[in-house]
């Protein structure tokens, strides 16, 4: 099956500065790589996706970046604010047959020093 | 997300008793999904469906049983609950494979 490795566990970082998280997964087949933020005690909460027929995906201060032959994808924030302090999740789809569900890395936590 | 909405959102239970979970939402999304969290080891998959005659185990279904009894409803059983099934439960949908996965609020669960 899938395994998604994700990396830092803990990350603190100015405000203001760029906060940078990556993931890695093991199934090529995979076509799908979504992110989550999880506030604490609440649900996690898509912020972006993207897709195994693009590079990259920006949104605002929020981008993602996906390198198919290294199998590895990452998030990118610039301009961080306090209000981005969470825990980011990174996933990908299982793969195979009609298989479903997500494969999540074990999550970083990202802290925004004032 | 008031659309997926989970019942109870806390249980304490003692090792041994049997416990359901559920699930509801109002998205009209076919597929739904149960996972588990654990602090330091992120979101697992349990058990997902596709649709009320289709259910599929995911990564750890051991020690679980799901039931299908609507489109928008997707229930959570521990047959006999141990002490390592201590977890926060999150219930999911989604309109397809690739598609976002709405998450419900979570139940906190306790065996002891």
């Amino acid at each position: 099956g899938e395994n998604v490795e994700q990396h830092p566990s803990t990350l603190s970082v100015q405000e203001g500065d760029s906060a940078v998280i990556k993931c890695t997964y093991s199934d090529s087949a995979s076509n799908y790589f979504p992110w989550y933020k999880q506030e604490l005690g609440k649900r996690p909460q898509l912020i972006i996706d993207i897709r195994s027929n693009v590079g990259e995906k920006k949104d605002q201060r929020i981008a993602v970046t996906l390198n198919k032959t290294a199998k590895h994808f990452s998030l990118h924030i610039t301009e961080t604010q306090p209000e981005d302090s969470a825990v980011y999740f990174c996933a990908a789809t299982l793969s195979g047959g009609g298989a479903d569900g997500l494969t999540f890395g074990k999550g970083t936590h990202l802290i925004i020093q004032p | 997300d008031a659309d997926v909405t989970q019942t109870p959102r806390n249980r304490i239970t003692k090792t041994g008793k049997r416990i359901m979970l559920e699930c509801s939402q109002t998205k009209g999304h076919d597929r739904m999904y149960w996972y588990r969290q654990d602090p330091g080891l992120g979101l697992r998959l349990i058990y997902y469906s596709f649709d009320v005659k289709d259910i599929n185990k995911g990564e750890i279904s051991d020690g679980y049983s799901v039931s299908r009894q609507a489109q928008a409803k997707f229930s959570l059983s521990l047959e006999s609950a141990i002490p390592n099934q201590t977890a926060l439960y999150f219930c999911a949908t989604s309109g397809g494979r690739g598609r976002e996965q709405y998450f419900g609020p979570g139940t906190r669960l306790t065996v002891t």
